[in-house]
């Protein structure tokens, strides 16, 4: 069946360091992948859109990474601020429509 | 405009009873979006409207949940006769249709059934 997997344990990280979390899936072959962040009582919040086609793509301090061999994307945030701390969703598209299946999300804390 | 709104933003019912959630998308939006996310969970898709097409009601979990979306406008999600396990936060989102757009989410509406 498909799967979509993210750490399940809180990710702690020291100020000014690069976070990475990870999102890999099985049984999919999606035309792309979303990264959103959630903080606590709010709706996700869009981050980046990476396509099948694309390996990297980058925003300010963000990275994110898409190898379709292995299934998996790697999520980056370099010179981490405490700021940061939230909960980081994957999301893969399902079909031809803007359906998505996301991840249980990995939870950020980055301390000062 | 303004963003996605969704309301109530917290809801307390009693086991039995019927529900009605209301989403207000961002104007101009085709595409509308109901995720449910558990405690620690990620989010659960429900259902999803795309302008006139019939809308995908794959995710619903059973046949006491059902949505409806008046044209590109207002969409209502209605679970009927609640349980327990209904007790979640239940997320609207919109986008401008095309399938590879980012998703535009409300807060929310915490249900939680006694």
């Amino acid at each position: 069946s498909q799967k979509i997997e993210q750490n399940s344990e809180a990710l702690n990280i020291q100020e000014g360091k690069t976070a990475t979390l990870t999102c890999n899936y099985t049984n999919y072959s999606p035309a792309y992948l979303q990264w959103y962040r959630q903080d606590p009582g709010r709706g996700p919040v869009f981050l980046l859109l990476i396509r099948e086609n694309e390996k990297e793509k980058r925003k300010e301090r963000l990275k994110v990474t898409f190898d379709t061999t292995l299934k998996q994307s790697l999520f980056h945030i370099t010179a981490s601020q405490p700021a940061d701390s939230a909960t980081y969703l994957c999301a893969l598209n399902s079909g031809n429509t803007g359906k998505l299946i996301f991840g249980q999300g990995t939870t950020l804390q980055v301390k000062p | 405009g303004a963003g996605v709104s969704q309301s109530p933003s917290n809801k307390v019912t009693e086991k039995g009873k019927d529900v009605e959630l209301r989403c207000d998308p961002i104007s101009g939006h085709t595409a509308l979006y109901w995720y449910r996310q558990r405690l620690g969970q990620g989010l659960e898709f429900l259902i999803y409207f795309q302008g006139n097409s019939a809308p995908d009601k794959s995710g619903l979990p059973s046949d006491r949940f059902s949505a409806e979306r008046t044209g590109e406008s207002v969409s209502t999600l209605t679970i009927q006769r609640t349980q327990q396990e209904d007790s979640a936060v239940y997320l609207c989102a919109s986008s401008s249709g095309a399938a590879d757009l980012e998703q535009f989410f409300g807060p929310g509406t915490r249900l939680t059934v006694l």
